[in-house]
């Protein structure tokens, strides 16, 4: 597609539930990155992958929270046994070349996540 | 390590009023500055970015400039418009042992008012 593609846009669930996030990230990129976007806060790093592979998993919050991505596309964010301090948006982003820092990151736009 | 801070919110400006958001950063390394803007229900866009020192970004009205002395991405506009309202980002984009990381603000949150 022509830009980084989200799904669900809005999930509501029940606490306790599992829930999984995708993102579609522009063709060709190899880098794609998880944030979460609390109401009114920043945004904080979750995870990334370069290709399959993620380098980098240290921002995830707790052992709840897992990602895959799989032919170095789609990814797959999952949350098990959801608590109320999930809700959030989660947002995805791509970027075209890893190891190469100008080049920007191209964002969706989130999945609206509501744990009710 | 790396960070940037940014200026906190909220702004409220009158429309064409000139516009400043500060964001300053530290880095181990020589990255890349990024202005990006959030719209209201939508994800973060690239609003402008500097590759190297004492570069400009432009875009929309909007400027920036790469200044390694002080460390610091100040973005600008000469007028504003009610359109411009949105929350403004400052990132940086480094190497790392792990790959290419990304560093954001916290956000400055703009309204513009008729």
């Amino acid at each position: 597609g022509a830009g980084v593609s989200q799904s669900p846009s809005n999930k509501v669930t029940e606490k306790g539930k599992d829930v999984e996030l995708r993102c579609d990230p522009i063709s060709g990129h190899t880098a794609l990155y998880w944030y979460r976007q609390s109401l009114g806060q920043g945004l904080e790093f979750l995870i990334y992958f370069q290709g399959n592979s993620a380098p980098d998993k240290s921002g995830l919050p707790s052992d709840r929270f897992s990602a895959e991505r799989t032919g170095g596309s789609v990814s797959t964010l999952t949350i098990q046994r959801t608590q109320q301090e999930d809700s959030a948006v989660y947002l995805c982003a791509s970027s075209l070349v890893a190891g190469v820092p100008n080049q920007p990151q191209h964002f969706g736009d989130g999945t609206r996540l509501s744990i009710l | 390590g790396n960070s940037v801070t940014q200026m906190e919110g909220p702004v409220t400006l009158s429309e064409e009023a000139f516009l400043t958001i500060n964001c300053t950063y530290t880095a181990t390394g020589y990255p890349s500055l990024f202005w990006y803007v959030q719209y209201p229900g939508e994800g973060l866009q690239l609003l402008l970015k500097a590759t190297k020192a004492d570069d400009k970004g432009s875009n929309k009205g909007f400027e920036a400039t790469y200044r390694k002395e002080t460390t610091s991405f100040h973005l600008e506009k000469g007028s504003v418009q009610v359109s411009d309202s949105a929350v403004y980002f400052c990132a940086l984009s480094d190497l790392s042992n792990t790959g290419n990381q990304f560093y954001f603000g916290t956000g400055t949150s703009l309204t513009v008012i008729p």
